[in-house]
């Protein structure tokens, strides 16, 4: 079964940096979009970028463009957001999830259980 | 931006019908999703592609889409039903509706 586990959150100060992984198997990594969605506490979501299967192209949030990376590791089946200049509203949980490409139109169906960032003083 | 907008709650009683509506700008143009979400898990998809069911999700799980406005209905609502409702679509990026709550009173 698709199982997308995710590590890497901690408590942060302003201005700091985060590297978040993402491990992922039961299914063939390599050939799927995946993407970042965020969550502050007690609100919505918020996609935050997206990487393509061959890693050839990638698409951030403005809320974020310059400051997190996203990248994989298909040897490996891992995603990872690079989290750079942290502000206090980065803090959310941050969901690992796959994103099926299947005409019409790209969807998310398999999401992880998430890891808490938490950017404070 | 783009924005999706959704009424913050929707109270329904058990066995009836609820409608949750996510509107915007010419949505009917858009493929859109609907995610499922109960406290303290992650969201869960229930339709993609305005009127798709995964597989596992219950058939009480419609779609629809038209003009500005997405609507997911769920038929002959149960106590497990009660959550927060999210729907998405894409724009030049993903964009995701601010989000509504199921009461099963």
């Amino acid at each position: 079964q698709v199982q997308l586990v995710e590590s890497g959150g901690a408590l942060v100060t302003p201005g700091g940096s985060l590297r978040l992984s993402c491990a992922a198997s039961g299914f063939a990594f390599s050939d799927f979009y995946m993407s970042w969605i965020r969550q502050a506490p007690g609100k919505g979501l918020e996609w935050v970028a997206y990487i393509s299967a061959f890693a050839g192209s990638t698409s951030y949030a403005d809320s974020v463009k310059g400051r997190f990376t996203i990248s994989r590791d298909s040897s490996k089946s891992s995603l990872f957001l690079q989290m750079n200049t942290l502000r206090a509203d980065d803090t959310a949980v941050y969901y690992c999830v796959r994103q099926s490409v299947v005409a019409p139109a790209a969807y998310f169906d398999f999401w992880g259980q998430g890891t808490l960032v938490t950017v404070s003083s | 931006s783009y924005e999706l907008t959704q009424p913050p709650s929707v109270s329904v009683s058990p066995g009836q019908t609820a409608r949750i509506t996510c509107s915007g700008i010419k949505l009917g143009n858009k493929y859109v999703c609907w995610f499922q979400q109960k406290p303290g898990q992650s969201p869960v998809l229930v339709i993609y592609h305005n009127i798709k069911r995964p597989s596992g999700i219950p058939e009480r799980f419609s779609g629809s889409n038209s003009e500005n406005t997405a609507t997911l209905t769920i038929s002959g609502t149960q106590a497990m039903d009660e959550a927060d409702y999210y729907c998405q679509a894409w724009d030049s990026t993903s964009v995701f509706g601010t989000g509504t709550k199921v009461t099963v009173l």
